[in-house]
Order: structure tokens, then sequence, then C-alpha cells
């Protein structure tokens, strides 16, 4: 299977702390994308990084993509209650199609 | 604009049946996905339509087919559905330019197949 895998699979952090959650992928990509989900709800772009980049920010989010691993990582600093969600990761192949994690289930303790 | 809307919300079938699920969007794009969703896996591409008039098989085509008749709909039929078939179907879209691949996605529909 093409699919990326994310890790962990389930985070629970306290209010204000930093969360990471990373992917690895298998194939050479020519992006990779991070979107949320909230509860049984539709997904919601976040963030999308290009393949000759090494870091990008938006607001609290900050992906790092390091293609000699084949890996990114997503961090949200300064958690809140309302970043509970599940954050997938989904890379775009070399036909353009995205191919998509598993998923990481954040929770965030008040 | 209404983004990527679809219809029905929920709907529970037995094993046999048919239904059609439709995925409209009003934002103009050319591209436009189905995607299943399965616990503890992620999306998996089901079909797809680079334009109005055109589909291709994903990565899970089998008992599933779709018609893209209009740009902004986008159908995707089960003709006999099976309980293996019990998922959360998503529809997204997004635009033809490579710069903004961003795909946008509907609030999906689950089905459940008895």
């Amino acid at each position: 299977s093409q699919q990326g895998e994310e890790d962990p699979q389930a985070l629970s952090i306290q209010e204000g702390e930093n969360a990471t959650m990373n992917c690895s992928y298998k194939t050479s990509i020519n992006n990779l994308q991070w979107y949320r989900q909230n509860s049984g709800r539709g997904l919601v772009h976040l963030i999308l990084i290009r393949s000759n980049e090494r870091e990008k920010h938006r607001g609290r989010l900050r992906v790092t993509l390091d293609t000699s691993k084949k890996s990114s990582s997503l961090l949200i600093t300064a958690s809140r209650a309302a970043d509970t969600a599940s954050y997938f990761c989904a890379f775009m192949d070399s036909n353009y199609q995205l191919i998509w994690g598993a998923g990481t289930k954040l929770i965030i303790k008040p | 604009n209404a983004g990527v809307t679809q219809t029905p919300k929920f709907r529970v079938l037995k094993t046999g049946q048919s239904m059609t699920l439709l995925c409209a969007q009003d934002m103009n794009h050319e591209y436009m996905y189905w995607y299943r969703q399965d616990p503890g896996m992620g999306l998996r591409l089901i079909h797809y339509s680079v334009g109005e008039g055109t589909t291709a098989k994903g990565e899970v085509p089998d008992g599933y087919n779709v018609s893209r008749l209009k740009k902004q709909n986008f159908l995707l039929g089960l003709e006999s559905a099976a309980p293996s078939q019990t998922s959360v179907y998503f529809c997204a879209s997004r635009d033809l330019d490579r710069s903004e691949e961003t795909q946008y996605f509907g609030p999906g529909t689950r089905l459940l197949v008895l």
C-alpha cells in the first residue's frame, strides 16, 4: 500500500502544551498537505508544503518536510481545547493524487 | 458560496439495494473526487474526475460507479450494496490550477448497509 503512516495514532495533552504529529511516506512527492477533521465532519485543509520546501508556518502551525527521510511533522503550539480533532497528512504523488495517512487523534485537556 | 455539498447525510440500505450519492460544488472546480473513510484508516480514493464527462478509477473502485454529466455534480452509485460498503463517504473538489492543490471537502454521507 502507498498509504502514508502517521504517529502517534492518538495524543492527549494539556491545554497550552505543544502537540507534534509525524507522517512518513514511501514514494516521491509533489507536495505534502495536512488536514483537520472534527468528529464526524468533513476535512479542512490546514497547510501545504512543497517538495522543495523544508519548513512552513501558518499561525500556530509549523510544518517541516525532510524528503531524504520521506517524513513530515506538524507542530501545533500553545494548544487550545478547540484544537481537539483528528489530523491527517496527505501526500501528492507523481500522478497528482492525494495519498492519505490514517490520522492522529488529538485530545486537548482543559 | 455553499462550497461542496453532499446528499443525503445519512442512509441505511439493505444488502442488494441500490442508491446514488450526490455531490455538488459551486466553485467551478474541474477535479472532483469520491473517497471512503473507514475507522482507523485514512481516506481511500474510489473514483475521480478531471472534468465534465470524464471519470477514472481510484484505489478502491469495485462495487461503485460514477458519472460527471455536469461540471458541478459528481454522482456515486452503488448498484448492489454490500455490508462491506458501510462507511462514511466524502466528496472533494479542487481547481485545475496546479498551484492550487488544496482539496475542498463536503460534510460526508454516512452509509450503513445491513
